[in-house]
């Protein structure tokens, strides 16, 4: 497959386990968070989104928590499945007003059977 | 599958060539947005237009260009290659609300452009 990036931080979890992958935002009037998940080859897939003025919101089996004051964005997947493993992507839209998404480096997630 | 689609999915070209890439957004989509991803830049956003008309522009180089059509469907225009242009080209599309508040976008497959 493709690879989507080198030195990416990189999360190793067993099959079964819960991961949690952080993502740090840069810009306090952020209004509009999502996480994409990229496998090798293919193109950013939406996973769940939350608003600012949220702090948690759940999916299925993802749950997106937003720390406004620590500008700290996590993903967290319960059950973790090998077809899980891909690259995280957390993004944000900076610009109030206009649907522009700025995005992070990503982290790679590796789920042994 | 997100409901985008973008052709071709690979394409191979030489430096100084232009080369022209093709999306067409979600039925119902009126905004389609264009992304870079390379190795050391991770996804850049390039350009925006909703509805036909440009709304916001990102890390787009002059020697590219975009449009979209009446149909919504959009192309990127790359020109005057250079071999740091080698990158994954995604385009996305999102329903668009014409205030512009932010809503979700939808990647297509993207396009794997090499200039050699």
């Amino acid at each position: 497959g493709e690879s989507v990036g080198l030195h990416l931080p990189t999360l190793s979890v067993q099959e079964g386990d819960n991961s949690i992958i952080n993502c740090a935002y840069s810009n306090s009037a952020s209004d509009y968070f999502i996480w994409y998940k990229q496998e090798s080859g293919k193109g950013p897939q939406f996973i769940i989104d939350i608003r600012s003025n949220m702090d948690k919101r759940q999916g299925q089996r993802v749950t997106v928590l937003l720390n406004k004051t620590v500008k700290h964005l996590s993903l967290q997947i319960a059950a973790t499945q090998p077809g899980d493993s891909a690259v995280y992507f957390c993004a944000e839209n900076i610009r109030s007003g206009y649907s522009t998404l700025t995005f992070g480096k990503g982290t790679m997630l590796l789920v042994s059977p | 599958d997100s409901g985008v689609t973008q052709t071709p999915k690979h394409l191979i070209t030489a430096t100084g060539q232009r080369v022209t890439l093709r999306c067409s957004p979600r039925s119902g989509d009126l905004s389609v947005y264009w992304y870079q991803q390379s190795l050391d830049q991770g996804l850049q956003f390039l350009i925006q237009y909703y509805n036909g008309e440009e709304r916001a522009k990102g890390n787009i180089l002059e020697r590219f260009s975009a449009q979209q059509f009446p149909d919504l469907h959009s192309e990127l225009n790359l020109s005057s290659l250079e071999l740091g242009d080698s990158a994954l080209y995604f385009c996305a599309s999102s329903v668009g609300v014409a205030g512009g508040r932010t809503d979700t976008q939808y990647f297509g497959p993207g396009t794997r452009l090499t200039v050699l």
